[in-house]
């Protein structure tokens, strides 16, 4: 089983910043498939980029992704405040999807 | 725009097993995608529990397979979990959701609360 470890666990920023979040693999991961998700209190993740680093609909550019093999990142721009949340990438392979621990964005 | 519904008993005894329903709707449930459970404990991450093609092929979390089944009702529009011999560790909020083509999850449930307690 692929295991994916984010970091940093916990990331404190002000609106205007620019994020950097952390997904690393135990072992190479296809990037077509890693994803990335927010999610809010009470909400359902919602898809923020697939394929490593195709947007998906709606999503606003200022969230861009990168990476390959083992390295994947999920960058915000200019932090909003609506940006604030928990993020998660997830893996699939193997017939099976296994997911980050997540990191929570907070505000400074 | 495809909707999805959670329902199913907010309270499960344990021992017991756990009975979920997703309701789709606004689109067919046999288009070309799989259909996931994912739950997520109070605090905690997201784990994925299994998938179903409107096929019947199902392919699930090893770590849940003994307990798990999944399945599909093309008639209703819906697929249904199934989780045995549940524990207080498998208090959770149920989520189902669609696996895209590009194998990620576009779209959401609301997720329902499921607690494990006599």
């Amino acid at each position: 089983e692929i295991v994916l470890t984010q970091s940093p666990g916990t990331l404190s920023l002000s609106p205007g910043e620019r994020a950097t979040l952390s997904c690393r693999a135990s072992q190479s991961v296809s990037s077509s498939y890693l994803a990335w998700y927010q999610q809010k209190p009470g909400q359902a993740p919602r898809l923020l980029i697939y394929g490593a680093s195709s947007r998906a609909t709606g999503i606003p550019d200022r969230f861009s992704g990168s990476g390959s093999g083992t390295d994947f990142t999920l960058t915000i721009s200019r932090l909003e405040p609506e940006d604030f949340a928990v993020y998660y990438c997830q893996q699939y392979g193997s017939s099976r999807y296994t997911f980050g621990q997540g990191t929570k964005l907070e505000i400074k | 725009q495809v909707q999805l519904q959670e329902s199913g008993p907010g309270l499960v005894k344990p021992s017991g097993t756990l009975s979920l329903t997703c309701a789709v709707s606004g689109g067919s449930i046999s288009s070309s995608n799989w259909w996931s459970w994912v739950r997520q404990p109070p605090g905690k991450g997201l784990e994925w529990i299994g998938e179903i093609y409107h096929s019947g092929s199902t392919n699930y979390n090893p770590s849940l397979k003994s307990r798990v089944t999944i399945s599909v009702d093309k008639s209703k529009n819906q697929f249904s979990l199934k989780l045995s011999s549940v524990t207080a560790a498998d208090t959770a909020v149920y989520y189902c959701a669609r696996a895209a083509p590009v194998d990620a999850f576009d779209i959401w449930g609301q997720g329902t609360m499921v607690t494990v307690s006599s």
